[in-house]
């Protein structure tokens, strides 16, 4: 069965640090990747995806995340976080060739950011 | 409005019996999804529509659970003899043509 493993579940940062939130997936085929976040009282927004090509993938509002294959890793990470970044954000994984959209999320990690 | 709508954002019923919840996807997205978020837990997939019909609804748990897509738009999600394990927030999302998955803000479902 597919599992998407998200270890940390609640990150505690003051502005200005640095954050990387770790995703991990069993999944032995091909997959596409997302990051998706859902900040206080909102619905859940995409916020950068990977379907193929360069494994550095950049997103909206200064994110990035790197697909390393041979670890079955898709990792988020930001260089200086901001109060307003945060929310809930939740690693997804969908299978190359099967329903598209059908998406397996992990648990989420809740990051607090101090100013 | 430009967003996914669903209603109602909450609801309230007892164990046994009847609810549904109403969808109503960005216009002109073919594909409609429900998944269910528990509480602590990331959002699993029930069901996913390309227009009128069901392609995939292998999520659903079991037969009293149920949705309609009658006219390609709106969709309903039925649930039967509701139990308190159904308590959750089902969330619905469209896309165009199965690409970038757009979430509504969701109905939270409470069985006492």
């Amino acid at each position: 069965a597919q599992s998407v493993s998200q270890h940390n579940h609640h990150v505690i940062l003051s502005e200005a640090a640095s954050l990387e939130l770790g995703c991990n997936y069993s999944y032995g085929g091909t997959v596409n990747l997302f990051w998706y976040v859902q900040y206080p009282g909102q619905h859940l927004q995409l916020l950068l995806k990977y379907f193929s090509g360069d494994p550095l993938v950049k997103g909206i509002k200064g994110f990035e995340a790197e697909f390393i294959k041979s670890k079955f890793s898709f990792n988020l990470r930001k260089p200086s976080v901001q109060w307003s970044d945060t929310a809930e954000y939740f690693c997804a994984v969908s299978h190359r060739g099967s329903t598209l959209g059908r998406l397996y999320f992990g648990r989420g990690t809740q990051l607090t950011v101090w100013p | 409005g430009a967003g996914v709508s669903q209603t109602p954002s909450n609801k309230v019923t007892e164990k046994g019996k009847y609810v549904e919840l109403r969808c109503d996807p960005i216009s002109g997205h073919t594909a409609l999804y429900w998944y269910r978020q528990s509480l602590g837990q990331g959002p699993e997939f029930l069901i996913y529509f390309q227009g009128t019909g069901a392609a995939d609804d292998s999520g659903l748990p079991n037969d009293r659970f149920f949705a309609v897509r009658p006219e390609g738009s709106v969709s309903t999600l039925k649930i039967q003899r509701t139990e308190r394990g159904d308590s959750a927030v089902y969330l619905c999302a469209s896309s165009p043509k199965g690409g970038e998955l757009f979430f509504g803000e969701g109905s939270r479902l409470t069985v006492l």
